[in-house]
């Protein structure tokens, strides 16, 4: 059964930073485009960020552009999200999600049971 | 960067049919994909592409598109439909994804 875990949320103050990872198992996870969407505590599902799974395509939400990074290294399964300067309306749960295609579709038919991220002073 | 409108909340009598809306002009070049959420759970792909059901999924869920509205049918509404329903797509314009508000769909 395909398995999404992510890890690294936490409690972080404004302007702070924070790395999370998502460790995924049994799919050939270089295959796939892999992304991470967040959902502020009572509010919708927000797409953040995508990552390829063919080259090196990467895709930011324009309201993350130049603060958060996506990577992943393929020997180790595993996806990032690297977010820097962060802000108190950043407070979500993150999930990571696997697409059904090795492009960016937004067709996440697996999902990891998310990470909490609170950004306050 | 496009946007998909759902409405709110929509209700259904138990066994009856509805339908869910999505609305954006994304959705003239890229099918929609389609989530079930429950309170506290991560979200479930329901639906995607021209109206593919993952593994798993109840037939009762169909997908449907015309022009710049795509839809989310449910036929035969259970209990355990009740939910949040959210649509997405690919951007035209950027290869991002956008989300829809999300609809409430309660099940009397």
């Amino acid at each position: 059964e395909v398995e999404l875990l992510e890890s690294g949320g936490g409690l972080v103050q404004p302007g702070g930073s924070l790395k999370l990872s998502c460790a995924a198992s049994e799919f050939i996870f270089s295959n796939y485009a892999m992304s991470w969407v967040r959902q502020a505590p009572g509010k919708g599902l927000e797409w953040v960020s995508s990552f390829s799974g063919s080259g090196a395509d990467t895709y930011y939400a324009d309201f993350v552009k130049g603060r958060f990074t996506i990577s992943r290294d393929n020997s180790k399964n595993t996806l990032y999200l690297q977010m820097n300067s962060l802000r108190a309306e950043d407070t979500a749960v993150y999930y990571c999600a696997k697409d059904v295609f090795t492009h960016n579709s937004g067709s996440f038919d697996y999902w990891g049971q998310g990470t909490l991220v609170t950004v306050s002073s | 960067s496009s946007e998909l409108t759902q409405d709110p909340a929509v209700s259904v009598a138990l066994g009856q049919t509805v339908r869910i809306s999505c609305q954006g002009d994304s959705l003239r070049d890229y099918y929609p994909s389609w989530f079930q959420q429950k309170p506290g759970q991560a979200p479930i792909l329901v639906i995607y592409g021209k109206n593919n059901r993952p593994s798993g999924i109840p037939d009762r869920f169909s997908g449907s598109i015309s022009g710049n509205i795509a839809s989310l049918t449910i036929t035969g509404a259970q209990a355990e439909d009740e939910a949040d329903y959210y649509c997405n797509s690919r951007d035209s314009s950027d290869n991002h994804v956008v989300f829809g508000g999300g609809t409430k769909l309660t099940v009397l």
